[in-house]
């Protein structure tokens, strides 16, 4: 059946090593997106994209890569860059790119860096 | 950019009390979507609701978008319903996400 998957779900990290962090999706969706979230906050953009081979910053980008190489997939690669990597990522895919448009999570990944 | 607001921050409930949850926005949008954060962390879309009413089961959702201004209510509340309750609005083919309501409903 139809949805997005995130994987692994919980994912342990040493300081210093980048790590890679996957969604896909079989909806068919064009735009997926990247989030955080801190423990008892809301969700902030860390990339999005509208379309295969394209990605635009969102508001906390800095230490963070993607790419979109096919229209299923939207793998986020955590840099060593990232000052406060420990956080929640969900990815989350949507039906189109205008501004009429919902949004579909997928379960998350916990990632813990020590 | 646009600023969303809900309230209460927090609401603690006794299982079967009716709830309101209220989310606030400083411009016109061309969406808006409540999602139920459940305490394993997943998102599920319960309402996307630019403007109007809808209702699914013991929930209900109303959109003055005039007023700027979105109402998620729940009735006879279980234990399941505990969570965190989010809305968001679209602004530049973005989400802009409320801070949350942290709902917990005690049996």
């Amino acid at each position: 059946d139809g949805g997005i998957t995130q994987s692994p779900k919980y994912l342990f990290r040493k300081e210093g090593q980048n790590v890679t962090l996957s969604c896909e999706q079989n909806l068919n969706h064009d735009a997926m997106y990247w989030y955080r979230q801190d423990p008892g906050q809301g969700l902030r953009l860390i990339y999005y994209s509208q379309i295969v081979n394209d990605f635009q910053k969102g508001d906390i980008a800095e230490g963070y890569s993607v790419s979109r190489e096919k229209k299923e997939s939207f793998p986020l690669t955590v840099t060593s860059a990232q000052k406060n990597p420990t956080a929640f990522y969900l990815c989350a895919s949507s039906t189109g790119t205008g501004v009429s448009y919902e949004q579909y999570f997928g379960p998350g990944t916990r990632l813990t860096v020590t | 950019g646009i600023q969303v607001e809900q309230s209460p921050p927090d609401l603690i409930l006794q299982e079967g009390a009716n709830s309101t949850l209220r989310c606030n926005f400083s411009d016109s949008v061309n969406n808006l979507q409540w999602f139920h954060q459940n305490p394993w962390g997943q998102l599920i879309n319960l309402f996307y609701i630019p403007s109007g009413t809808k209702q699914n089961g013991r929930l209900s959702a109303t959109t003055v978008a005039t007023e700027r201004y979105s109402l998620l209510y729940i009735s006879s509340s279980q234990t399941t319903d505990s969570g965190v309750y989010f809305c968001a609005v679209t602004s530049n083919y973005q989400l802009i996400w409320g801070a949350g309501t942290k709902l917990i409903i005690k049996p």
